[in-house]
């Protein structure tokens, strides 16, 4: 067990929808990174934040938004849903941001999304 | 941009055997970090072994090894006396030691262990 969360496990909604998924870290970590594993483009990260504020973006699309509170636990909306959008969807949590080995990175066990 | 190559989707050993892993990237950056990430059916990854760009010496952990070649940026995960737990996806990634933490991986490995 990592001690970073996710919810839901699993998640079925149609095309169109908009969906939100949860993360929280691990206590004491700072950031937070999202990343989509799809069977087409494989594992890609999306975004970071960092005690609340965005870092970095990915590959994440202008449907997809996000946001760390200040409890520091971190949400992925997914809006206008597309088939394409199926994917098991990844949180991991570090200390702090950066490529430091200080910082390493922990993941959750990822929420399963399944567009029909 | 940085980009990290895995060319043998699927990969098969005999249990008790050795195998390896292949994985190449390409990247203008001196210093980075290198990991493998091993999936097992239940999707959770797993970090199972990593290795510092300025370090020559290969990382070991237990059963797993690498070889880091800098110059030719190759970075294989070399696993002794296979498990059937061992069988899995087993994925190549690369870290800046920059600003930016995010992992960029490489496609997979599909390890399948004989009994």
């Amino acid at each position: 067990d990592s001690g970073v969360t996710q919810t839901p496990k699993h998640l079925i909604t149609a095309t169109g929808q908009r969906v939100t998924l949860r993360c929280s870290p691990r206590s004491g970590d700072l950031s937070v990174y999202w990343y989509q594993q799809s069977l087409d483009q494989g594992l890609q990260f999306l975004i970071q934040y960092y005690n609340g504020e965005e870092r970095a973006k990915g590959n994440i699309l202008e449907r997809f938004s996000a946001q760390q509170f200040p409890d520091l636990h971190s949400e992925l909306n997914l809006s206008s849903l597309e088939l394409g959008d199926s994917a098991l969807y990844f949180c991991a949590s570090s200390v702090g941001f950066g490529g430091g080995l200080l910082y390493e990175q922990y993941f959750g066990p990822g929420t399963r999304l399944t567009v029909t | 941009a940085q980009t990290v190559t895995q060319s043998q989707p699927e990969m098969s050993v005999q249990e008790a055997e050795t195998v390896t892993l292949s994985c190449t990237y390409d990247t203008s950056e001196s210093d980075y970090y290198l990991f493998w990430y091993k999936q097992p059916p239940s999707r959770q990854m797993i970090l199972v072994i990593r290795q510092e760009a300025y370090k020559q010496q290969n990382a070991t952990e237990n059963r797993f090894s690498v070889n880091f070649q800098k110059a030719a940026k190759s970075f294989s995960l070399k696993i002794s006396d296979s498990q059937l737990g061992d069988a899995a996806m087993y994925f190549c990634a690369y870290r800046s030691r920059g600003s930016q933490g995010n992992l960029i991986f490489g496609k997979g490995t599909k390890l399948s262990v004989k009994p």
